[in-house]
């Protein structure tokens, strides 16, 4: 089993519609990340978080460390969002640092 | 620059040749890491630095794999042999701080090894 975990693998939506993507991990973490990339390649931080709810746009991200799970939401989506969402975990082991990643989340936003 | 950058852009090579891609690291950050992504595959964590030293280099693959960081900044990904699983995005970050610190991915150096 990997040590995090997300669901859907795959998402298509409609331009305007909620979405949310899931990420679950099984392990102790230093923080958690909600990285975005493009179909160019590009990978782009969007959230680091420890505890709580961060809001960035239309973006949110939350994270309940009880349950070892995190949620990336979009609101309004749109075709620009599209993108593989991949969701990592820090964990620190004897001082050194290193990031877990999920295997991604394809969105594909449709007009 | 304003950003992480890396070179070459991309790279192709003969299997069984050294390669060497370099990453330039955000001025300051003190962190600095390695990760590959395989064709299809998810992200990989290969190796980080904090300054120049590398505490943790479990993710390096084998032994034809090594990486050193100078002056607390450049650093340069040395792949010995070139074997074709080799072929992959590599990808550079940088941090501030080592724990607990945002990072930021440069564009990453795609190899071919044919």
């Amino acid at each position: 089993k990997n040590e995090v975990e997300q669901s859907p693998q795959n998402l298509t939506a409609q331009e305007g519609e909620f979405i949310t993507i899931n990420c679950s991990y099984s392990v102790g973490i230093s923080a958690l990340h909600w990285l975005q990339q493009h179909p160019g390649g590009g990978i782009v931080s969007l959230f680091m978080l420890s505890s709580g709810k961060k809001k960035h746009g239309r973006l949110i991200a939350t994270i309940n460390i009880q349950e070892k799970h995190s949620s990336l939401h979009i609101t309004a989506s749109h075709p620009r969002d599209s993108a593989v969402y991949i969701c990592a975990v820090s964990r620190t082991q004897g001082g050194s640092e290193k990031l877990v990643f999920g295997k991604g989340t394809k969105l594909t936003v449709n007009p | 620059g304003a950003g992480v950058s890396q070179s070459p852009s991309n790279k192709v090579t003969e299997k069984g040749k050294d390669v060497e891609l370099r990453c330039d690291p955000i001025s300051g950050h003190t962190a600095l890491y390695w990760y590959r992504q395989s064709l299809g595959q998810g992200l990989e964590f290969l190796i980080y630095f904090q300054g120049n030293s590398a505490p943790d280099k479990s993710g390096l693959p084998s032994d034809r794999f090594s990486a050193e960081r100078t002056g607390g900044s450049v650093s340069t990904l040395t792949i010995q042999r070139t074997q074709q699983e080799d072929s992959a995005v590599y990808l550079c970050a940088s941090s501030f701080f080592l724990v607990g610190d945002s990072q930021y991915f440069g564009p990453g150096t795609r190899l071919l090894v044919l």
